[in-house]
């Protein structure tokens, strides 16, 4: 079974510019969550998707926004970008939105803002 | 609220050593527990989880138990080799329906030496 997918893999964009990712998730699996990993923060939660719908989300501004399609994949978009949000984006699926099942990562979009 | 405590690092080990991370977390709640690894330039595997208390999680020679009593669950292996250098995250998932998102520690990353 093929794990999750994510593109692209790198990004580069100047401040101002906004950047879509995608998550393709683990066949099957109907939740995706996002998280952003730096150097400063670690790795922190940005939002979840079930069922196309957002369940859960973090503590981060409105500029950090997703959505989730019928067939599971994911996408999330940040606008008006700024040098802080240069990071690591993982995404992550899990079969449901129970919080025993294990989230499966993705290789990660390594976001770099100039 | 929930979060999680982990030994800080760096470690560096020799072959054959013996290792123990040090996790402990604060939750309401049942939380899942979960050991990920990750490996440069890549994003998290699941090394091994628990999802209820004296439940002990292993995976490549790595264990973990859960300790309702003392909320810890520390990371053991008897014999690290070179290839197990890489950067340890503990983390835990509320366990509740809906609000399905890990929260890490800060990582704790190996060097193992020949």
């Amino acid at each position: 079974k093929a794990g999750v997918t994510q593109t692209p893999r790198y990004l580069i964009k100047t401040r101002g510019q906004q950047v879509t990712l995608s998550c393709s998730p683990i066949s099957g699996h109907r939740s995706v969550s996002w998280y952003q990993q730096t150097p400063g923060q670690g790795l922190q939660f940005l939002f979840e998707y079930f069922s196309e719908t957002q369940r859960n989300k973090g503590n981060f501004p409105g500029r950090f926004s997703g959505r989730q399609f019928s067939n599971s994949r994911s996408e999330m978009n940040v606008s008006t970008l700024e040098l802080g949000d240069s990071a690591l984006y993982l995404c992550a699926s899990s079969l449901s939105s129970g919080g025993a099942d294990t989230q499966y990562f993705g290789p990660g979009t390594r976001l770099t803002v100039l | 609220g929930n979060s999680v405590t982990q030994m800080e690092g760096p470690v560096t080990l020799s072959e054959e050593a013996f290792l123990t991370i040090n996790c402990t977390y604060t939750a309401t709640g049942y939380p899942s527990l979960f050991w990920y690894v990750q490996y440069p330039g890549e994003g998290l595997q699941l090394l091994l989880k628990a999802t209820k208390a004296d439940d002990k999680g292993s995976n490549k020679g790595f264990e973990a138990t859960y300790r309702k009593e003392t909320t810890s669950f520390h990371l053991e292996k008897g014999s690290v080799q070179v290839s197990d250098s890489a950067v340890y995250f503990c983390a835990l998932n509320s366990g509740v329906t809906g609000a399905n998102n890990l929260f890490f520690g800060t990582g704790t990353r190996l060097t193992v030496i020949p």
